[in-house]
């Protein structure tokens, strides 16, 4: 089973801020939080990741509670193109335990 | 391209046939995964390789389900006497990354899959 919790849908107006929230409250102490997003009829595309500190790169910016039992991925300015399935997952870094169990995803709709 | 690529892109068979999906890594990664991936559904995990030792079958569905990555590079998903639901996309991923000791990990790269249709 999936180790987290994700909405089903959101939608966000193109140009503003998209923010995906994701709870992972059983998550160990050397577990990754990873995000990932599906395009329709393509392959899974990572996005950022991060351990306990919050992160950014040119895609995004990923926010880890101080207790890393939930993440917020953050989209600065949405575009159509970001329409996607958006998977939040939790992984360690060790043989089995790297493999990605994931979820539903939430189904993100970026409108014009 | 320098991504993960994966042949066909599109197979059909018919049922009871068998087939063979093929993975090329990005070069130089030393893991390997393979995902099967039910419509509207998340990607699942089917089997791990580390070079050529594969670490992790756990996830194959059944003894029909093959793999093997023989010098380590590319990667063959065999499944025999295909049944319809082995209908799916398989993903294939790639990582950099080996062992309990880098100091920050590698994400995976996907390809784009193969879409298998058992008719």
């Amino acid at each position: 089973d999936a180790k987290t919790t994700q909405p089903t849908s959101m939608d966000c107006a193109e140009g503003r801020a998209a923010n995906l929230p994701c709870n992972h409250s059983t998550i160990s102490g050397n577990e990754y939080v990873y995000w990932y997003r599906q395009i329709h009829s393509q392959g899974p595309q990572y996005i950022i990741h991060g351990l306990k500190n919050n992160e950014t790169n040119e895609m995004a910016s990923l926010i880890i509670t101080e207790d890393r039992k939930s993440s917020t991925l953050i989209l600065p300015h949405a575009t159509l193109r970001d329409t996607a399935v958006y998977y939040c997952i939790v992984s360690g870094n060790a043989g089995n335990n790297r493999k990605l169990i994931w979820g539903l995803g939430t189904s993100l709709a970026v409108n014009p | 391209g320098a991504g993960v690529s994966q042949s066909p892109r599109y197979k059909v068979a018919k049922r009871g046939q068998d087939v063979a999906l093929r993975c090329d890594p990005i070069s130089g990664h030393v893991s390997l995964f393979w995902y099967q991936q039910a419509l509207g559904q998340g990607p699942e995990f089917l089997t791990y390789f580390q070079n050529e030792a594969q670490l992790d079958k756990s996830g194959l569905p059944s003894d029909r389900f093959f793999a093997e990555r023989p010098e380590g590079s590319v990667s063959t998903l065999k499944i025999q006497r295909t049944q319809q639901e082995d209908s799916a996309v398989y993903l294939c991923a790639s990582s950099p990354t080996s062992g309990p000791y880098t100091r920050s990990n590698q994400p995976q790269h996907f390809g784009d899959g193969t879409r298998l249709s058992i008719l």
